[in-house]
């Protein structure tokens, strides 16, 4: 089976502007839950998808949001980028409820 | 909000030696998940605990859940350097993918 992949790896963006982060699920699973890893703040959760919806959200601004297409591919938006948004986004999959997350490799954003 | 402490931050250790990292929640968890991230890499999940009391062993890894359901630990007997990588623990509330993870421990083992 394919592995969680995340689109693009690395992503250069200024203060201001949006950027959009891709994640394709392994396939059957059917839960996409995204976070955002740094040095300071470890690895936070953002949100979790299920069949198109979003079941649980973490304590981040409007800014960040995501939604969850019928193929469970899934995508992650950040607006009006700050400095403090430089981290390395993981999205992860998993079948359903509690079970184990599958993490793809990351987006590592770099906001000047 | 829920918050989970992990201890410690950093631990080095000569191989060989033994390692544990413990988990603390501020709140009762419905299960508890253990990661390994290698540097530069991903999050690879190692175990799930679920019951009160429960201990699970890996070749050698052992990890516990806390009768009341709010810590954890994860020991490893005699490291070796493939040991090395950041462990996390994950814990979740509720029947949804509502997770807190750890701050990490990382460990460094020296040949």
């Amino acid at each position: 089976k394919a592995g969680v992949t995340q689109t693009p790896r690395y992503l250069i963006k200024t203060r201001g502007q949006q950027v959009t982060l891709s994640c394709s699920p392994i396939s059957g699973h059917r839960s996409v839950s995204w976070y955002q890893q740094t040095p300071g703040q470890g690895l936070q959760f953002l949100f979790e998808y299920f069949s198109e919806t979003q079941r649980n959200k973490g304590n981040f601004p409007g800014r960040f949001s995501g939604r969850q297409f019928s193929n469970s591919r899934s995508e992650m938006n950040v607006s009006t980028l700050e400095l403090g948004d430089s981290a390395l986004y993981l999205c992860a999959s998993s079948s359903q409820g509690n079970s184990p997350l599958h993490f793809g490799n990351g987006t590592r954003l770099t906001v000047t | 909000g829920q918050q989970v402490m992990q201890i410690p931050q950093y631990q080095h250790v000569q191989e060989g030696e033994d390692f544990t990292t413990y988990c603390n929640s501020s709140t009762t968890l419905s299960n508890i998940q253990w990661y390994k991230q290698r540097p530069g890499g991903h999050p690879v999940f190692l175990i799930q605990l679920v019951k009160s009391g429960e201990v699970k062993k890996q070749k050698r890894l052992t990890f516990q859940f806390g009768e009341a359901k709010k810590n954890s630990s994860l020991h490893i007997t005699a490291t070796q350097t493939t040991d090395v990588g950041t462990y996390f623990c994950a814990g979740f509330v509720g029947g949804y993918q509502k997770v807190t993870f750890g701050t990490g421990t990382k460990l460094q083992v020296i040949p």
